[in-house]
This record gives C-alpha cells, structure tokens and sequence, in this order.
C-alpha cells in the first residue's frame, strides 16, 4: 500500500540551528508529495508541495525539501530555527485517486 | 480572497445524537474533502465531493455522511454518535481543475467532543 513514514516523532532544535524533518514514501511511481504544518489549535497550512517539476523544492517560511527517488525520501529542511516554528509537521502524499494520506507527523520543539 | 471556513469551531454532543459540520471552500474551488484527525489514528480521509457528488471515499462506518451544495458548500453529518467520534474534522478545498487542481486548502476544524 502507498504509504509515508515520517522517521522521528519529536524534533527538539534550538533557536538559530538546522531543522531537518525525515520522511520516507513507498510507490512505484514519482509521486505527489507536500509538507504541512499544524499549529495548536489550529488547521493545516501546506509550506511546499514536489510534483516531479524540480527536485529541490522550495517552501514559505524558509524551509525546503529535497526529493531523492534513489533513496524513497522527501526530508524538509531548513537553515535556521525560530520560535515561531514550532509545531506539527506532516508529511503527505496524493494517492492515485487524488485522496491525501498522511504521515504520523512530527513535532518540532523550538528551545530559546 | 477569503479562507477555508469551518463552523461552528467547537461542538459538544452526547452519544446517540447527531451532527452536522459545515465547510465553506475557498471562492472557486469546487472540490471538498473531509478528514478525522485523532491522537490514536492521526489523519484520515472520510470523502470527498467534487460538483455535488461524492468522487471518494474512505474506510468510516455508514453513520459518516456527507453532501455538497451547488455553491460548493459542504456539510457533513455523523449520526448515533460514539465515544470515539471525538476528533477534530477538517475540510479542505481544491480547484478542481487547472495546474494547482489537486492541492488542498484546510480549514481551522471544528472540534467534536462527545460525551
């Protein structure tokens, strides 16, 4: 079954440092994959979407992410923390029938 | 242009009743989709309408329904409510068509307590 496997249920960086956020998809096809971000208590915003255009993709924010179809991974990255960017961020793809299954998500804590 | 928006924001219901989520797309877009979120099972997909009718759906019981108007307004409903129906529901809205047709759009949710 398609699927996608977000590798770390907590993320703890500190302000100014890289983030790195691992997924990992399964297909037999290049697919449609997205990054979004949950604040409390609130909806889900998409920060980047990878439609096979280019493989490094870059997001609002600040944040990227590279798809590396040798190694099934869509990993999200950013230079530099900040306070504001913590939070829920799930990995996503689009099935063939166009439904968006998502990963288990991870949480990303931001220390002053 | 505003928002994907969901109400009412918060619901508290007893088991055996029933209730109805709205969701208003953003203008234009004519595709909606549901999805349950819990702590135990994450995000799920529930359906998804597209032009009043009911293009997918997933794997919830029966009593998870839902309907689309032709101002591409949504609703969805769950009747004889369960202990385990406390979640938060999202909406989504899409284009439908042209080049961004698939990428979806969420509302805030409205969080379902059932007591």
């Amino acid at each position: 079954a398609q699927s996608v496997t977000q590798l770390d249920s907590h993320v703890s960086v500190s302000e100014g440092t890289p983030v790195l956020l691992r997924c990992n998809y399964s297909s037999s096809y290049s697919p449609s994959l997205f990054w979004y971000v949950q604040h409390p208590n609130k909806g889900l915003q998409l920060l980047l979407k990878y439609t096979s255009a280019a493989t490094l993709v870059k997001g609002i924010n600040g944040f990227e992410a590279e798809f590396k179809k040798s190694e099934t991974s869509f990993h999200l990255t950013k230079p530099s923390a900040h306070m504001s960017d913590a939070a829920e961020y799930f990995c996503v793809r689009m099935d063939s029938s166009y439904k968006l299954i998502f990963g288990s998500g991870t949480r990303l804590l931001v220390r002053p | 242009k505003a928002g994907v928006t969901q109400t009412p924001r918060y619901l508290i219901k007893t088991r055996g009743q029933q209730v109805t989520l709205s969701c208003s797309p953003i203008s234009g877009h004519r595709s909606v989709s549901w999805y349950q979120q819990t702590p135990g099972q994450g995000l799920q997909f529930l359906f998804e309408y597209f032009s009043e009718t009911q293009r997918n759906k997933g794997n919830f019981p029966g009593r998870f329904s839902g309907r689309q108007f032709s101002n591409s307004r949504s609703e969805m409903n769950v009747s004889t409510l369960e202990l385990g129906d406390s979640a938060l529901y999202l909406c989504a809205s899409s284009p439908g068509s042209g080049t961004a047709k698939n990428i979806q759009y969420f509302g805030a949710g409205t969080r379902l307590s059932v007591l």
